[in-house]
């Protein structure tokens, strides 16, 4: 399996609150992705790195920001969370162009 | 935009039942697609690809073809298991810029194998 960790695994918090969520990886992959998945909707990607400092929005990036100051970490923050954001988040890796995207387990975050 | 549609389920099959579970696409240029699985309470995990047309992509008893007269690329297989019992996800690559290569899903197929 790919070396991907995601943390937490399981969080609760209230609306109006910061959460920031972690992506780690170990196999020095160029590429970082962070999707939500929801009934109905498969994965709809948030935000994506292509490298250091390299981040570009996905199509449903409203109310989320990205970081990636080195190559192994891709931080997903949601400034304020709202009930809305309540969902799975799972980070997805990919060695270089027309390789597939490799999937951490995900983290099941809830907003009160 | 691009974008992929799949047969909604949940589709529910007795053991070694033949499985098909259409998937079509949108695109522009050649995207390559995927099918990936997703068991319970894990990530998802990739099934198989083919990255050009009339390209067959197989794993573990699962085929899909690349057909780009019909923009489909169905995932098949001929005897079923109950431990083949999750949900299925097919996608296409987006290049996109940067070469991210983005992934579309389709909204995934719930497969249920009984004994």
């Amino acid at each position: 399996d790919a070396g991907i960790t995601q943390s937490p695994r399981h969080k609760v918090t209230e609306t109006g609150t910061p959460v920031t969520l972690r992506c780690h990886q170990t196999e020095n992959h160029r590429y970082m992705y962070w999707y939500r998945q929801d009934p109905g909707h498969g994965l709809r990607l948030i935000h994506y790195s292509y490298g250091v400092k390299d981040t570009d929005k996905g199509e449903v990036s409203d109310g989320y920001s990205v970081s990636r100051s080195k190559t192994e970490d891709f931080l997903l923050t949601l400034e304020s969370a709202t009930s809305s954001q309540t969902s799975v988040y799972f980070c997805a890796i990919k060695q270089g162009a027309g390789q597939p995207q490799h999937f951490g387990d995900g983290t099941r975050l809830s907003i009160l | 935009g691009n974008s992929v549609t799949q047969m909604e389920g949940p589709v529910t099959l007795s053991e070694e039942a033949f499985l098909t579970i259409n998937c079509t696409y949108t695109a522009t240029g050649y995207p390559s697609l995927f099918w990936y699985v997703q068991y319970p309470g894990e990530g998802l995990q990739l099934l198989l690809k083919a990255t050009k047309a009339d390209d067959k992509g197989s794993n573990k008893g699962f085929e899909a073809t690349y057909r780009k007269e019909t923009t489909s690329f169905h995932l098949e297989k001929g005897s079923v298991q109950v431990s083949d019992s999750a949900v299925y996800f097919c996608a296409l690559s987006d290049q996109g810029n940067n070469q991210g290569g983005k992934l579309i899903f389709g909204q995934g197929t719930e497969l249920s194998v009984k004994p």
